[in-house]
C-alpha cells in the first residue's frame, strides 16, 4: 500500500518569514496530494491540493510543489503569521485504493 | 449545509463496556470514512463504507471494532469491550466520489477510564 512520509515533524518560523514542509510517498501510482491544517482541538480542513498532472499550485500565501519523478511534494507558505500556528498533515491517494494516506503531520509554530 | 455531523463529542467509558460514536455525512455525500487520531500522532485510516457496504476495512482491529453505514441514518463506529488504549479522537470524513476532498467532522474524543 501507500507509505507517506512527512519532514519535519515540529517547525518554528519567525512571523514574516517562510514554511516549507516536506512529504514523500512511495507509489508512483498516487494521483492525488491534498494537505490539511488541523488546529489543536479542531477537525483537519483541506487549504491546498494538487493532482498528479500539475507541477505546482498556489492559493494566495501557499503553494504546493509536486515532483512526480522524485515523488515528493511539498508545502509552502509565506509571509507567515501567527494563525497559520498548527499541525500540518500531508497525504496521497493511491489510484484505485479509495482512501487517503496521511503523513505523521508537522507542528508549525509560528513566533511572533 | 451543516457539515459532516458527529456525535458524541466527548464520551467516557470504563474498561469492558461498548462505544458507539455516530456520523451523519454532509448531505448528498455517500462516502463515509473514519479515522483514528492517538494523542500527539496522525490520522490513522480505519474503514471506508459507502451506504450498506464496507469497501475497505484494512484498518480496522480484527476484533472489537466494527463499521456500519446503513441505507438510512448515521454511519455507526462501534467498539465493544474498551481498553485503555482506544483512547483517542476518532474523527469521520465525507466525500461525493472516493478519497478526493474529504470533509472531516469534529471528532469523537473516546476516554476509557
Amino acid at each position: 500500500g501507500e507509505n507517506v512520509e512527512q519532514h519535519p515533524s515540529t517547525l518554528s518560523v519567525q512571523e514574516g518569514d517562510s514554511a516549507v514542509i516536506k512529504c514523500t510517498y512511495s507509489d508512483s501510482a498516487s494521483n492525488y496530494f491534498p494537505w490539511y491544517k488541523q488546529e489543536l482541538g479542531k477537525r483537519p480542513q483541506l487549504i491546498i491540493d494538487i493532482r498528479s498532472n500539475v507541477g505546482e499550485k498556489k492559493d494566495q500565501r501557499i503553494a504546493v510543489t509536486l515532483n512526480k519523478t522524485a515523488k515528493h511534494f511539498s508545502l509552502h507558505i509565506t509571509e507567515t503569521q501567527p494563525e497559520d500556528s498548527a499541525v500540518y498533515f500531508c497525504a496521497g491517494h493511491l489510484f484505485g485504493n479509495e482512501k487517503l494516506t496521511f503523513g505523521t503531520g508537522t507542528r508549525l509554530t509560528i513566533i511572533p | 449545509n451543516a457539515g459532516v455531523m458527529q456525535n458524541p463529542r466527548h464520551l467516557v467509558r470504563r474498561r469492558g463496556q461498548e462505544a458507539r460514536l455516530r456520523c451523519s455525512p454532509v448531505k448528498g455525500h455517500s462516502h463515509v470514512y473514519w479515522y483514528r487520531q492517538l494523542p500527539e500522532e496522525g490520522l490513522k485510516f480505519m474503514v471506508y463504507l459507502q451506504k450498506e457496504n464496507i469497501i475497505d476495512e484494512s484498518g480496522m482491529p480484527k476484533e472489537r471494532f466494527s463499521a456500519e453505514f446503513p441505507k438510512e441514518g448515521p454511519s455507526i463506529l462501534r467498539i465493544q469491550q474498551v481498553v485503555r488504549g482506544d483512547s483517542a479522537a476518532y474523527f469521520c470524513a465525507s466525500s461525493t466520489s472516493g478519497a478526493n476532498v474529504l470533509t472531516f467532522g469534529a471528532g469523537s474524543r473516546l476516554t476509557v477510564l
